[in-house]
């Protein structure tokens, strides 16, 4: 069965630098997102992705933020300058449509995040 | 605004017994609803969904949801726990406000179901 892949399972990073967290959707799936959950708390939308541009984007997702389809299968998530505030889970999940509010999201495994 | 609660951190309950974990919702217009489980080091797995028509809706590893549009609540069920089962149930609703087509979810908090043999 198809998965939505990610990597890597965990990253540490000091306070400053630029991470870069890496998606491979389910290779038939037109719409691409990410989440985060900071832990203890609940999963939370950073943006949404389609027709190699952003359909949507929530207010954490800052100028410090930007998410790429550098070829056609990995869906990428940068973060410029990291905070301490920025460690988390981050998911990337896909769906065939998106645009049909009935489709399913299918999530990755999840990225965690640590900024010291 | 658009939100989903879970009012339960932890549900406890017995190998072979009932259990259900609890879900309401608060939306303008048709809600969709989702149900995801979490399993230690795995990534959110899709159970179910409701969109419209019966409002018992079954999904996977034996688990079911009743929709019910009164109450507002969509609560996950299954008439005989698993010990396998424990993990941590997100419920989430589609968001139907936004600008774009694009309908991202709106998660609740989270429920740890703990069942014990």
């Amino acid at each position: 069965e198809p998965e939505v892949t990610q990597t890597p399972s965990h990253q540490v990073t000091q306070m400053g630098q630029e991470v870069i967290l890496r998606c491979v959707p389910i290779s038939n799936h037109l719409y691409f997102y990410w989440y985060r959950q900071i832990l203890g708390q609940k999963v939370e939308f950073l943006v949404s992705f389609y027709n190699n541009e952003i359909s949507e984007k929530s207010e954490i997702f800052d100028d410090q933020f930007s998410v790429e389809r550098p070829d056609g299968s990995n869906f990428t998530l940068k973060i410029r300058s990291t905070k301490l505030e920025d460690s988390a889970m981050y998911f990337c999940a896909s769906s065939p449509r998106g645009g049909a509010r009935t489709d399913t999201q299918y999530f990755g495994p999840g990225t965690r995040l640590t900024v010291l | 605004a658009q939100s989903v609660a879970q009012p339960e951190d932890q549900v406890n309950v017995a190998e072979g017994n009932p259990l259900t974990v609890k879900c309401t919702y608060s939306v303008s217009g048709n809600p969709y609803l989702f149900w995801y489980v979490q399993y230690p080091n795995r990534g959110l797995q899709f159970l179910l969904k409701y969109i419209t028509g019966d409002n018992l809706v079954k999904g996977s590893y034996g688990f079911e949801a009743e929709f019910n549009k009164s109450q507002t609540s969509f609560h996950l069920k299954k008439p005989s726990a698993l010990v396998s089962d424990s993990a941590l149930y997100f419920c989430a609703v589609r968001d139907s406000l936004g600008s774009s087509n694009t309908g991202k979810l709106i998660f609740g908090q989270g429920t740890t179901l703990q069942v014990k043999p």
